[in-house]
């Protein structure tokens, strides 16, 4: 079945380390998004990627890196510069209007 | 700005019955409005998709309403099972030549038997 796959589900990171989240998709998708969720609010974008080797910042990039090196995996990785890191990370791909979100990751900072 | 405003912020109601949630929106100019279900700790999945000429759309026991003069839209959840405990997202896309999409906070919807 095709589908957006995030790893893992839950990950607990140490204040001041950098922690890399997972995203693969097999829809063959030409682009893709991180998304953070926060309770009581909207879906925020972090970075999207419309084509392979190509990405641009949203509206919340700041302590956020991403990479686009194949069609099929968008990794982003939360450094140590992101002050408030704790919320749910939401990947998503598109080929037309309607996006295809994985199943998130709850990243927690203890 | 660009907003989506979304209401109630959270209802509960008995199994069977109906409910509306509704969506309102400042995005301009429009391009189309979504509605998304998202169960606790999963990803969204899109209900609905409603371009500026469309009025009515259906997917089974949901109906949504768009009317783009007063930039308003609703979601109709008939006969409520309890399996439709959930966030409902509406999502305003812009039409711009840019990429523009403004989610709500969501309704978050309890069934209750």
């Amino acid at each position: 079945d095709g589908g957006i796959t995030q790893s893992p589900k839950y990950l607990f990171r140490k204040e001041g380390q950098n922690v890399t989240l997972s995203c693969e998709q097999n829809l063959n998708h030409d682009a893709m998004y991180w998304y953070r969720q926060d309770p009581g609010q909207g879906l925020r974008l972090i970075y999207y990627s419309q084509i392979v080797n190509d990405f641009q910042k949203g509206d919340i990039a700041e302590g956020y890196s991403v990479s686009r090196e194949k069609k099929e995996s968008f990794p982003l990785t939360v450094t140590s510069a992101q002050k408030n890191p704790t919320a749910f990370y939401l990947c998503a791909s598109s080929m037309s209007q309607v996006l295809v979100f994985g199943q998130g990751t709850r990243l927690t900072v203890v | 700005k660009n907003q989506v405003e979304q209401s109630p912020q959270s209802l509960i109601i008995l199994e069977g019955k109906n409910c509306t949630l509704q969506c309102n929106y400042t995005v301009s100019p429009f391009s189309n409005l979504r509605w998304y279900k998202q169960d606790t700790g999963r990803g969204p999945v899109s209900l609905t998709i409603m371009t500026f000429s469309e009025n009515t759309k259906s997917n089974g026991r949901y109906t949504a309403t768009l009317d783009a003069d007063t930039k308003q839209s609703s979601l109709h959840i008939t006969a409520s099972q309890l399996s439709d405990s959930a966030s409902y997202i509406c999502v305003v896309r812009a039409n711009t030549g840019g990429f523009k999409t403004i989610f709500g906070a969501g309704t978050r919807l309890f069934v209750k038997a």
